[in-house]
């Protein structure tokens, strides 16, 4: 079975600085693909990066970053220059090529602070 | 695109009532999942649609609770005999056949059982 570990909880950084969200993930296939979703506070869960596995590239969505290492099975999020509104939950996410169903963990709430 | 719908966005009963909830797709998506979010968790996968067919069911899928999507469109969730278990955010997203497994989720219904 497929795991997803966020070890952080919680994390709080003060605007316009740059943050790291870890994910881990446990899995025994090679083609899959990883998601970061946020999902600010009484709001919907939107998508934030994707990552296909087999591309060795790191995938970027303006502040957004990532950083895969597949064989240690990491993927984590940095944003720079943090704004308020990035202040959410931040769920990472994996799916095995085929199969259709997200795996999520349990989530980082990130609160940025004026 | 007016995104996925979900209703009501909030539904309060007592143990033993039935309940249902709908979920309304991005109008181009053939695929169709439901997922259950308790508090301070991330979504967990219930079960998931390919047009109208239910192609997958999760174990927390009891008995109680079925699904449909009878013309590929629109799908409802039934719980039968709520138990206060199951409250939760009831989480709905959409997906095209084509692409990188993007899913676009919905803003839930929340569930209250008293």
């Amino acid at each position: 079975a497929q795991t997803v570990t966020q070890s952080q909880p919680e994390m709080s950084v003060q605007e316009a600085e740059t943050v790291t969200l870890s994910c881990t993930y446990d899995t025994s296939e090679n083609n899959y693909y990883l998601f970061w979703y946020k999902q600010p506070p009484s709001r919907q869960m939107i998508l934030v990066i994707r990552q296909e596995a087999y591309k060795q590239q790191n995938a970027t969505e303006n502040r957004f970053s990532v950083n895969f290492q597949k064989a240690a099975k990491s993927f984590s999020l940095k944003i720079s220059d943090s704004q308020l509104g990035d202040t959410a939950m931040y769920f990472c996410a994996f799916t095995n090529f085929g199969n259709e169903k997200l795996t999520f963990g349990t989530g980082t709430r990130l609160t940025i602070i004026p | 695109d007016t995104g996925v719908s979900q209703n009501p966005r909030h539904k309060i009963t007592k143990r033993g009532q039935n309940v249902t909830f709908r979920c309304d797709p991005i109008s181009e998506h053939n695929r169709l999942y439901w997922y259950r979010q308790t508090l301070g968790q991330g979504p967990e996968f219930l079960t998931y649609f390919q047009n109208e067919a239910q192609l997958e069911k999760s174990r927390l899928l009891s008995d109680r609770f079925s699904a449909e999507r009878p013309k590929g469109s629109f799908s409802t969730l039934e719980i039968q005999r709520t138990e206060q278990g199951d409250s939760a955010m009831y989480l709905c997203a959409s997906s095209p056949e084509t692409g990188y497994h993007e899913q676009y989720f919905g803003p839930g219904t929340r569930l209250t059982v008293t």
